[in-house]
């Protein structure tokens, strides 16, 4: 019954390589959420959207592109993969009205 | 530009004594406020939210947070933890307007000691 679901969960990629995360909600949010998690520094927003074909630049969208291609589905994407991407990345969905993020369980991705 | 300071990076307390986690915010407007909680492997679940109105907001599992907008503060608390309630917990701010965006503080990691 998860409304925000990611996939994968665990991710091992090399650097220089292509990586697509994916997140699925079925909530019918207009606006979703890619943060990454790293110790110290809390959750940061990557990027956003407010409904399909529209994406925004987060706080920290450097080397990070995203898709929003229906209501439900928001991808994250790393066009040649670093070592200082490895990460936790979590997804959320929003309505427009109070803000409240309801989130996925998270994809911990590691680049080598 | 909103920020969140979470002073506090890890606290421990034993079972059953009181708990405040605190928050402190930057934001020149009216913020709306959120407490977010993150056990181990899962994403973040909303504790409590505040809008306007009573600065003293209730939440789920006995958790409760007060707004305090001339110290720009949001302390969340609890009367009696229980282990159950060691987990991270994040506090947020947004501006609140439509499709505002959320902005975390670092987080502190809670540990109750059996």
């Amino acid at each position: 019954e998860a409304a925000v679901t990611q996939s994968p969960r665990n991710k091992v990629a090399v650097t220089g390589g292509k990586v697509t995360l994916s997140c699925n909600q079925t909530n019918n949010h207009n606006n979703m959420y890619w943060y990454r998690q790293d110790t110290g520094h809390g959750l940061r927003l990557i990027h956003y959207s407010y409904g399909a074909g529209s994406t925004e630049k987060g706080d920290i969208p450097d080397g990070y592109k995203a898709s929003r291609p229906s209501q439900e589905n928001f991808s994250l994407i790393l066009e040649l993969a670093t070592p200082s991407q490895t990460s936790v990345y979590f997804c959320a969905s929003g309505d427009t009205g109070g803000n409240t993020l309801y989130f996925g369980a998270g994809t911990r991705l590691s680049v080598l | 530009a909103q920020s969140v300071t979470q002073p506090d990076a890890r606290v421990t307390v034993s079972e059953g004594a009181s708990l405040q986690l605190r928050c402190k915010y930057s934001y020149s407007g009216t913020p709306y406020l959120f407490w977010y909680v993150q056990y181990p492997r899962q994403g973040l679940q909303l504790l409590l939210k505040y809008y306007s109105g009573d600065p003293v907001v209730q939440g789920v599992n006995g958790f409760e947070a007060e707004f305090i907008k001339s110290n720009s503060s949001f302390h969340l608390r609890k009367a009696s933890v229980h282990w159950s309630d060691s987990a991270v917990y994040f506090c947020a701010v947004s501006a609140g307007n439509a499709g505002a965006k959320l902005t975390f503080g670092g987080g502190t990691r809670l540990t109750v000691r059996p």
